[in-house]
Formats: structure tokens, C-alpha cells, sequence
């Protein structure tokens, strides 16, 4: 199985704030890495596939970067709807595997 | 757009079946990937296994054993069964799709989830 690790596990951030969370892949996946986010209660919602491509009705201010191991998700301005936990997720080989998540919390 | 509801016991004795359905509306099932994913607290969220073309799956190895998922055209309808289950099942289960393409394995919708307890 392809182990997916994401960094931090756990943020504080203010609104407004440029924030940045790393999803590292313990094998090649190419661009087949998928983003998520979650509220409590909830299922996760998809945020960006394939490394960039922003999901239908997804703000502008989300984007992700990378290719081969290392991935990034970024959010430019973080607004209040933004407090969430964060999943990666790749799709090169099944099983598929998400990462641990980011927990993206209010400073 | 497409809706998806899983339904089945919230409550299973270890040893038992697990068994939940997930209905699609909005869109024929006779297309697309249909996955099957749970989220519990100890081991975050896990593929479980996926169907498509109408019948051929793909199944998480760690639960092959003791995993079927068919579908049911005609009722809009896929389901999952886990046999022998232990607490260690106990978890949120989510109904999802994906594209009709394995390289499309990111999932647009999910149902809303529901909590299977395994507990005598």
C-alpha cells in the first residue's frame, strides 16, 4: 500500500492568514492526488484533484502544487468557513489511501 | 446532481454480517466507480473497496477476506457486506462516486454517512 504522511498534523491560524499543508507519498504517485475537507459531522468534500485541478464550486483562494512524492495544499486568505481538517488522498493504485489529516484550527 | 444515502443497523454483534445500502439518485448507477469508505477514530479514513462496469470490484486486500459489494441496477442501489466483524469495524460509513475511469479515483459525491457500532 502506498502510505500517504501529512504535515502538521494540527494548525493555528488567523483569518486572513496564507496557510500550507504537505502530503508526502511513500512511492511515486505522478499527479494523482486528491484534497479534501472536512467538518465536523460531515463528509469530507472534495477540494482539488489530480494535485491542481480545483473542484467545481471550490473558492479560488484553494490550490495545490507538486508532482512525483510531495504535494502541497495551499489557501491564499483563510476565511472563517476554512476551519476544518484536511485530507489527502491518492488515486495511482488501489488501495487508495488518504493521509492522517490536518486539523486547521482558529488562533 | 447526484445524491447518495447509505442505510442498514447502526448496531452489529461481533461475529456477525455488516451489511449497509447505499441508494443513488439523480444519475443512473449503471455508470461511474461506487466506493465504499469508512472513517473511524483509530485508523482515519480507510478504502474499503469499490464496484463498477456494472458488476466487477476491487476490494481493500486487508478486508478481501471477508468483503462482497454488489450492485442492484434496477433499484438505483450498492451494497456492501463484512463478515466476521469485531469492534475494530466499528466506524462512520461512506457511500461515494467517482468518474467512470480509474484514474479519475477522486470522489465528488458522498453519501452523509452513517455510524456502525459493533458491540454484543
Amino acid at each position: 500500500d502506498i502510505q500517504m504522511t501529512q504535515s502538521p498534523s494540527s494548525l493555528s491560524a488567523s483569518v486572513g492568514d496564507r496557510v500550507t499543508i504537505t502530503c508526502r507519498a511513500s512511492q511515486t504517485i505522478s499527479n494523482h492526488l486528491n484534497w479534501y475537507q472536512q467538518k465536523p459531522g460531515k463528509a469530507p468534500n472534495l477540494l482539488i484533484y489530480d494535485t491542481s485541478n480545483l473542484h467545481s464550486g471550490v473558492p479560488s483562494r484553494f490550490s495545490g502544487s507538486g508532482s512525483g512524492t510531495a504535494f502541497t495544499l495551499t489557501v491564499s486568505s483563510l476565511q472563517p468557513d476554512d476551519f476544518a481538517t484536511y485530507y489527502c488522498q491518492q488515486s495511482y493504485s488501489t488501495p487508495r489511501t488518504f493521509g492522517q489529516g490536518t486539523k486547521v484550527e482558529i488562533k | 446532481q447526484v445524491q447518495l444515502q447509505e442505510s442498514g443497523p447502526g448496531l452489529v454483534k461481533p461475529s456477525e454480517t455488516l451489511s449497509l445500502t447505499c441508494t443513488v439518485s439523480g444519475g443512473s448507477i449503471s455508470s461511474y466507480y461506487w466506493s465504499w469508505i469508512r472513517q473511524s477514530p483509530g485508523k482515519g479514513l480507510e478504502w474499503i473497496g469499490y464496484i463498477y462496469n456494472r458488476g466487477s470490484t476491487i476490494y481493500n486486500p486487508s478486508l478481501k477476506s471477508r468483503l462482497t459489494i454488489s450492485i442492484d441496477t434496477s433499484k438505483n442501489q450498492f451494497s456492501l457486506k463484512l463478515s466476521s466483524v469485531t469492534a475494530a469495524d466499528t466506524a462512520v460509513y461512506y457511500c461515494a462516486r467517482q468518474p467512470d475511469d480509474f484514474w479519475s479515483g477522486y470522489y465528488i459525491d458522498w453519501g452523509q454517512g452513517t455510524l456502525v457500532t459493533v458491540s454484543s
